[in-house]
Formats: structure tokens, sequence, C-alpha cells
């Protein structure tokens, strides 16, 4: 199984800030045939369902704001949201969709400083 | 408009069976793969189960392996989950989910509301 590692595990930006999560997988989710990335990355707000962000680790789910931006390849990535919003208080969790079992990370929680 | 909404949760005794359903509606469901993915309370994703858009192929994660079945019935437009054999362990809100192609190997794109199965003794 691929395990994916989120950090840090929690942290709080002042409102306009930059938050930067990480998440790292155990064995490479870049598929040779086509040269992407099986990496998405979601944000799940208090009490309500996960919310697709970014798939291919770095496209922009339709309609998410361009704060969002994803980044990596391989085993490494990176969510970065440019300017907190206070709306954008939730967990963020990614995964892979490389292999079975489709394995999400810890998740990282983000609040306003 | 996608919408996915599950029923079928509820509390239910150690070794007992039950059944989810996620009635789907606003795009061609065949065409796409479709999930179940739980989470426990107060923690994170654990993804459950997958069922290619039809049908034909299915994956489980080791944890409900030979306890759940996942299936569809394309011309209801609906996803199941037979789950027997429970355990404390799936207590959890389940969520049923689409997927962006019809390969079981594409991004979960929508996700339902979720329905609560609570396992208790």
């Amino acid at each position: 199984d691929i395990v994916m590692t989120q950090s840090p595990d929690s942290l709080a930006v002042s409102l306009g800030e930059v938050a930067t999560i990480n998440c790292k997988s155990s064995q490479s989710v870049l598929y040779s045939s086509d040269n992407k990335n099986y990496l998405a990355w979601y944000q799940q707000k208090a009490g309500q369902s996960p919310k697709l962000l970014i798939y291919w680790a770095s496209t922009r789910e339709s309609g998410v704001p361009d704060r969002f931006s994803g980044s990596g390849s391989g085993t490494d990535f990176t969510l970065t949201i440019s300017s907190l919003q206070a709306e954008d208080v939730a967990v963020y969790y990614c995964q892979q969709y490389y292999s079975i079992p489709f394995t999400f990370g810890p998740g990282t929680k983000v609040d306003i400083k | 408009e996608v919408q996915l909404l599950e029923s079928g949760g509820g509390l239910v005794q150690p070794g007992g069976s039950l059944r989810l359903s996620c009635a789907a509606s606003g795009f061609t469901f065949s065409s796409y793969a479709m999930s179940w993915v739980r989470q426990a309370p107060g923690k994170g994703l654990e993804w459950v189960s997958s069922v290619s858009g039809s049908g034909d192929t299915t994956y489980y994660a080791d944890s409900v392996k030979g306890r759940f079945t996942i299936s569809r019935d394309n011309s209801k437009k609906t996803l199941y989950v037979q789950m027997n054999s429970l355990r404390a362990e799936d207590t959890a809100v389940y969520y049923c989910a689409k997927s962006s192609g019809a390969t079981c190997y594409s991004v979960v794109d929508t996700w339902g509301q979720g329905t609560l199965v609570t396992v208790y003794s």
C-alpha cells in the first residue's frame, strides 16, 4: 500500500497570508504512460462532505478559487493557499489514486491566527 | 447539477448486516466509476470500495474485503454496498462518491452528504 503523510498536522495563518501544506507518498504516484501524478487535494469544512480542490497534482477543479494551487511530482507535493480567507478554515487531505487501495493522508487542519 | 443521496445508515449490532444505497442524478450514471469512502467519528477519510462505470470491475480495501460487496444498477442510477459481519470499527459516516471517469483510476470529483453507520453492542 502507498502510505500518504502530511505536514504539518495543523497550522494557523493570519488572514491574507500564505498557507502551505505538504504531502508525501511512500512511492511515486507518477504514471509514466501518461506522465501524470495521480494525486488529489480535498477540503473538508466542519460538518460537511469533502470537496475536490486539485487533481493531477496541479489542476484546479472548476470553480475553485485561484488562490489554491498544487505543485510537486513523484512523491512530494504541496498545496498552497496564497491569501488565506476566513472561509478556508478546514481540514485538507491529499489522496493518491495511482494504486489500490486509494489512500488518503491524515489531514492538515488550517485555522486563522 | 450532480447529486448523490445516500440512505440506509443506522444502528446495527456486531455481526449484523446493512445495505447502503446512493441515488444519483444530474449525470450519465453508467459513464462514471463510483466509490464508497468512510470517515470514523473525528477521524480521517478511508477509501472503502470502487466499481467501474459498467459494473464489471470492483475493488475493496483489505479491511472490508470478504464482508462488503459493492454493486450498481445503472438502470436505476443507484450505487449500493452490502455490508455483512459488521464490526465496531466499521462505525463511520459512509460517503458515496462519483469519479471523473469510467475507470476506477480516476479522481473522485463529487461527494454525497454521507450516511452514518453505527455498530454497537
